[in-house]
């Protein structure tokens, strides 16, 4: 099993629909949470860090962490065509922040 | 506030030939340094970590090395590029609880 397991879609929506964005993981250990953003032949952008369970909100975007379940989510609301990317959840513990990847969620967001 | 500059963009070489790609950190002090590689269908996969000068952690054995001569520079070297060399190469900074946060990444073909 992978430490991290994540949909690489496609995902293809209209625009101003909620999205859905999810990772499972097997280690317990791990503790804290984060999603990026990776637009083509870019870098990733840290969209989100989530320290624990429960739910973090910055505008459109909300992250949900459930460590009973190991399930980690990203919500899109009202979403847009400019989010059409590549989503990657990524996992860690320590301070060194040296990251367990998912593989990514392609992301179409259509006008 | 913080940047990230890595340079080239993009890099096409041939085998055997040399390779060194940099990264600077602008705006903090003492940050960990990354550099990861990122291949179609794969993740990203850490190559190398470092938390101070001089100080780095190879963590995947391969035709590369990575060397950090001042406290906000980390290089990516190869004395003989591979064709399986070819990739997209991100470097990566985090600071205690902060990042990591990625440059714009290069895109290196080996032919």
């Amino acid at each position: 099993q992978k430490e991290v397991e994540q949909d690489p879609g496609p995902l293809s929506v209209p625009e101003g629909a909620i999205v859905s964005l999810n990772c499972t993981y097997s280690n317990s250990a791990f503790q804290y949470f984060m999603w990026y953003r990776q637009y083509s032949r870019k870098g990733p952008e840290l969209l989100m860090y989530t320290y624990s369970s429960g739910n973090k909100e910055d505008g459109r975007f909300t992250a949900q962490v459930d460590k009973s379940s190991k399930y980690i989510s990203l919500f899109i609301r009202d979403s847009q065509p400019s989010d059409s990317a590549t989503y990657l959840c990524a996992i860690g513990a320590g301070n060194n922040r040296k990251l367990i990847w998912g593989l990514g969620t392609s992301l179409a967001v259509n006008p | 506030s913080q940047t990230i500059h890595q340079w080239p963009a993009t890099l096409v070489q041939p085998v055997g030939s040399p390779l060194s790609l940099e990264c600077t950190v602008e705006g903090t002090s003492n940050p960990n340094l990354y550099w990861y590689r990122q291949a179609a269908g794969r993740g990203l996969q850490l190559l190398f970590y470092s938390v101070g000068i001089g100080q780095i952690s190879s963590e995947v054995p391969q035709n590369l090395s990575a060397s950090r001569p001042q406290d906000r520079q980390f290089i990516l070297s190869s004395k003989k590029l591979l064709l399986s060399d070819s990739g997209f190469y991100l470097c990566a900074w985090s600071v205690r609880s902060q990042g990591p946060f990625f440059g714009q990444g290069t895109r290196l073909t080996v032919v």
